[in-house]
């Protein structure tokens, strides 16, 4: 059984459309992120969901709506898309936010806007 | 400034020898943790191994081991008897104790395993 999907794998859209990425985890955990991974592999933040309550909106364009329906997902949207929106975006989970609790990640949506 | 700091941007090895991949943290929280991650070609993050900072002793999860040394900040991955499997990006990450509420990482480390 897959922990955390996401879907889909890949997306490749035009500038100035909308699109959305689905997280679902099955591990019971109480928190949610989404990173975005750029072109140099570098993994950086975007959001941090509690018990389906932000808790993280790291400086993210207001483009970028994430919304999570229950503990269990965390969905991403994006409206508007940009040439700069392209990269892998993951979806994480843990159990909470101790300092000793580690993500679990999908296994990314690569996003291309052409 | 940098939290986490991978200097080594690519590093090779022969099979079956081991290698270090180093990383340095900024934090001036007292407790915190350090997290490796392996992400090979096809893309999946894979969870390798825990330090926390009061830990006593190096963490170690059969090949891999955590360098840890406190005082110096650093927290270096050595991964032993390597394989061509082994050949991933590794990254470390930091959850510190008065912000827990993400994961912060590192640039990456590109490690090529050669017969």
């Amino acid at each position: 059984d897959t922990a955390v999907s996401q879907t889909p794998k890949y997306l490749v859209t035009q500038m100035g459309n909308d699109k959305s990425i689905k997280c679902e985890q099955n591990l019971g955990h109480d928190t949610m992120y989404w990173y975005k991974q750029d072109s140099k592999k570098f993994l950086k933040i975007m959001f941090s969901y509690n018990n389906k309550e932000l808790i993280i909106n790291e400086t993210v364009p207001n483009r970028f709506s994430p919304k999570s329906p229950d503990k269990a997902h965390l969905n991403l949207h994006i409206n508007s898309l940009e040439l700069g929106d392209s990269a892998v975006y993951f979806c994480a989970s843990s159990q909470a936010t101790e300092v000793n609790t580690e993500a679990f990640f999908g296994q990314g949506t690569r996003l291309t806007v052409v | 400034a940098q939290k986490i700091t991978q200097t080594q941007p690519g590093m090779f090895v022969q099979e079956k020898e081991a290698v270090t991949l180093d990383c340095t943290y900024d934090t001036s929280d007292p407790s915190y943790g350090l997290f490796w991650y392996k992400q090979p070609s096809s893309g999946e993050m894979i969870f390798l191994i825990y330090q926390g900072s009061y830990d006593q002793q190096n963490a170690t999860e059969g090949r891999y081991s955590l360098n840890f040394q406190k005082a110096r900040k650093s927290a270096n991955l050595v991964i032993s008897a390597s394989q061509l499997g082994d050949s991933a990006m590794y990254f470390c990450a930091m959850r510190e104790g008065y912000n827990t509420d993400k994961l912060i990482f590192g640039t990456g480390t590109r490690l090529q395993v050669f017969p």
